[in-house]
Formats: C-alpha cells, structure tokens, sequence
C-alpha cells in the first residue's frame, strides 16, 4: 500500500511565522503535490514536482514555495504566514504507470493567529 | 479548461436507500476519472479509477461508471458508515500529472 505521511496533523503558528510543512512517501513515487482545502473552494493546487529538485507553480502559489531535495520528501513553505493562510493542507504522490492516480496523506490543519 | 461539477452538493438516505452521485466533467483528451472518499479532517482516500466511456469498478457498496461526459457513483443499500465526502476528479491530456477536482458530495446516511 502506498504511504504518504505529513508531519504535523494540527499546527498553530502566529502571523509573521515561517512555518514549514513536510511530506514523505514510501513508494518511489516521481510525482508530489501540495493542496489546501477549504469549505466551498474544494481542494486548489499549491505546487507540484515531477522530480527531484523541480518544481511547477499550480493555481494559487502565492505566499508558498516549496522544496524537493530528495524524492521521497517534499515540502512546503509559508515564508511570512498570514491568517489567510489557516487552512487544511493536503500531500499527495503519484506514480509511474498510473501516472494520474494520486494518493494522499492525512493532512495539516494550520491554523495562523 | 478542464472542469469537473458534482451533484447534488449534499444527499441525505436512509440506510437501505439506493442512490447515485453525478459527475460531469469536461477535459481534453481524458486520461482518468477517479474517485475518492474522503472523512471529516482526514486526507482523501482512493476509491477507482475509470479510463474510458463503458467502463465500470465496484468495491463492496459502490459502483463507478463512465460515459464520455459523466461518471456515475452508485451506492446501493448504503450503511451509516458509508457517509463522507465523495470527490470526483479528472485528468486530462494537456494537464500531465494534475487533477481538475470536484467540489464533492457530501452524503449522509442515517440509520
């Protein structure tokens, strides 16, 4: 079973805060994605990475940015957390040869006061 | 651009009472439709996936089905465990990769 596990499940942070948020899959999995998911919006996409050390933008990149130093790992950055921000964000992997089939893991409540 | 709509927003069943969950979705050259379910404060967990019009999955209660413009969950004699989010997504050839979602159904199951 492919496993994808996230660092924190709830975080508090304050508004200034570099807050950073890890993934990690267990399947050797190319392809990782980071999603918020907020009532009424459904799930957006943050960013994306088809390998290790790229990085594509998705639908709402503002105020993130991210990191793919290893394959199995990919993370994602609040650099100034805003209370905009407090949402439920969501990891997922894919992989050859259902390259489209994403698995995801239990995700980060972040709240920012 | 891709889109995928749900329907309805929310259903509400007994248990025993048969239904089904609408998806329609509009992508160039698709790749997949997959379904998830997903609990209250927890990650969406996959259910299928549906690779051309025809097509059908089934996993204990659900059935998935797939014409060229929509995709059928059919849940028959649902359980009150059975009650979640249902998301449906989409995945198209210009869009390597990346899912467009649903905004889901949320359904609920009373006893």
């Amino acid at each position: 079973d492919v496993k994808v596990t996230q660092s924190s499940r709830y975080l508090v942070k304050r508004t200034g805060e570099k807050v950073f948020l890890e993934c990690v899959q267990d399947m050797d999995h190319e392809n990782m994605f980071w999603y918020r998911q907020d009532p009424g919006l459904g799930l957006r996409l943050i960013y994306f990475s088809y390998d290790v050390k790229m990085k594509e933008k998705g639908d709402i990149p503002e105020g993130y940015s991210v990191s793919r130093e290893k394959k199995e790992r990919f993370s994602l950055i609040l650099e100034s957390a805003s209370t905009n921000q407090t949402s439920m964000y969501l990891c997922a992997s894919s992989g050859v040869p259902q390259t489209y089939e994403q698995y995801f893991g239990p995700g980060t409540r972040l709240t920012v006061t | 651009e891709d889109q995928v709509t749900q329907s309805p927003e929310a259903l509400r069943l007994q248990e025993g009472e048969s239904s089904s969950l609408n998806c329609s979705y509009t992508v160039s050259g698709l790749r997949g439709l997959f379904w998830y379910r997903q609990d209250p404060g927890k990650g969406p967990e996959f259910l299928f996936t549906l690779y051309s019009a025809g097509e059908e999955k089934e996993k204990e209660r659900l059935k998935a089905t797939l014409t060229k413009k929509e995709s059928f969950l059919h849940i028959t004699a649902p359980k009150p465990e059975d009650s979640a989010t249902y998301l449906c997504a989409a995945a198209g050839g210009t869009s390597y990769g990346k899912l467009t979602f649903g905004q889901g159904t949320i359904l609920t199951v009373h006893p």
